[in-house]
């Protein structure tokens, strides 16, 4: 079956320091893939996402991700964190159900910025 | 370009009760797709409504239902809630095309969310 892991649940990081939050999928196919964004009492917001071609992908507010298929994994960076970067962050992997799609998610990891 | 709302933005029942939660997809976008978010967990998905059909559904129970309205919009219906069905419930709009599944159909976009309390 298809899943998502993240294995972190919580980060913390200084401000301006960089960031990597770690994605691993088990999908039979291709998969697409995104990182979603969610503040406190917020929905989810789509940061970027992947689906062919190059696999370093560019997204909103500075955050990057690379797919390596050997490791199965879709890792989210940033190279200087803001304060107003912390939130949970969930990846997930897009299924084939029905005749439209829908999305795996993760647990998700929490990210805190230390001043 | 209006995003998706939802409505209300909570909600307390008690355990027994049926629920109903509201939700209008982006402009232009005729699929929606609901997804309950348990506290400290991913949103997983209930099911997902296209063309005012159910289009697919998770491994949620019967009394998880809904309905898609002509012009996109869509409810999700709990009925004899649990204390378990305590959720933040999401609902996500895309636009699918018929006979394909596009890239963008994975592409979702989510609104607020209806914040379910159950005592």
């Amino acid at each position: 079956a298809q899943s998502v892991t993240q294995p972190d649940i919580h980060i913390t990081v200084s401000e301006g320091a960089s960031l990597e939050l770690r994605c691993n999928y088990s999908y039979g196919a291709t998969p697409y893939l995104f990182w979603y964004v969610q503040s406190p009492g917020q929905g989810l917001q789509l940061l970027l996402k992947y689906f062919s071609g190059d696999t370093l992908v560019q997204g909103i507010k500075g955050f990057e991700a690379e797919f390596k298929r050997s490791q199965s994994s879709f890792n989210l960076r940033k190279p200087s964190v803001h304060w107003s970067d912390a939130a949970e962050y969930f990846c997930a992997v897009g299924h084939y159900g029905g005749s439209q799609g829908n999305l795996i998610f993760g647990k998700g990891t929490k990210l805190s910025v230390k001043p | 370009e209006t995003g998706v709302t939802q409505s209300p933005t909570h909600l307390i029942k008690t355990r027994g009760q049926q629920v109903t939660l509201r939700c209008s997809s982006q402009s232009g976008h005729n699929t929606v797709s609901w997804y309950q978010q348990a506290l400290g967990q991913g949103p997983q998905f209930i099911f997902q409504y296209y063309r005012e059909e159910e289009n697919g559904r998770g491994n949620f129970p019967p009394r998880f239902s809904g309905l898609q309205f002509p012009n996109y919009s869509s409810e999700l219906n709990v009925n004899a809630l649990e204390l378990d069905d305590s959720a933040l419930y999401l609902c996500a709009s895309t636009l699918g095309i018929p006979g394909a599944v596009p890239r963008a159909a994975y592409e979702q976009y989510f609104g607020p969310g209806t914040r379910l309390t159950v005592t």
